[in-house]
């Protein structure tokens, strides 16, 4: 069974930094372009970053470039989003979601975390 | 980037209805979008890939169209567990963006 677990989630003040982790199980991880995607409370999903399954291919949204970095080791089937300088409109749900693939051509996230809180606050 | 715009925000409906939903891209994306549902307190679920392929498991009440800029989503007899928010992905290119969300509450 694919599983996706989020950790790293908490309470930090404006400028601080965190690090998320997203433990993958039940696939290789090895073999899949990994993401995270974040919800702010009340509102809609925006997608954050995306790294290739070799770390060749790394993608984030203008909102966070310059002070968020994703990594991952295959090894320890494990995905990271490092974020700092935070922000009160950094508050939000974040996920980590699996890219699928059907026949070779990528069809977009279909396993996602329950995601971890990161409230930024004063 | 490409914008996705979801229409309606909101809808209020009674069990039986028939539901759609759109989404329109601002540039072609072929059939590269997925839709989800999402209910308070979880992860979202996908419920279409490639536009119109139903993903396993899910009921096929459920079914997507479109292609490059216009897409769809229906149910075609809301059920009372449908009452959720829905969402469109594109994954034509990065960034990825999804559309602003659809919430589809009881009459």
């Amino acid at each position: 069974e694919v599983q996706l677990v989020e950790s790293g989630g908490g309470l930090v003040k404006p400028g601080g930094s965190l690090r998320l982790s997203c433990a993958a199980s039940g696939f290789t991880l090895s073999s899949y372009t990994m993401n995270w995607v974040r919800q702010a409370p009340g509102k809609g999903l925006e997608w954050v970053s995306s790294i290739s399954s070799n770390s060749y291919y790394i993608y984030y949204a203008d909102s966070v470039k310059g002070r968020f970095t994703i990594s991952r080791d295959n090894a320890r089937n494990s995905l990271f989003l490092q974020i700092n300088s935070l922000r009160v409109e950094d508050t939000a749900v974040y996920y980590c979601a699996r890219d699928s693939t059907f026949a070779g051509v990528i069809v977009g996230f279909d396993y996602w975390g329950q995601g971890t809180l990161v409230t930024v606050s004063s | 980037d490409i914008q996705m715009t979801q229409s309606p925000s909101s809808l209020s409906a009674s069990v039986g209805d028939r539901v759609t939903i759109t989404c329109r891209a601002s540039q072609g994306i072929r059939n590269d979008l997925n839709w989800y549902q999402q209910k308070p307190g979880q992860a979202p679920k996908r419920l279409i890939y490639a536009a119109s392929s139903l993903q396993s498991g899910v009921p096929a009440r459920f079914s997507g169209s479109g292609s490059g800029t216009e897409f769809t989503l229906t149910i075609s007899s809301l059920q009372p567990e449908d009452f959720a928010t829905y969402y469109c992905l594109q994954h034509n290119s990065y960034p990825r963006t999804f559309g602003q969300g659809t919430k589809v509450e009881i009459k």
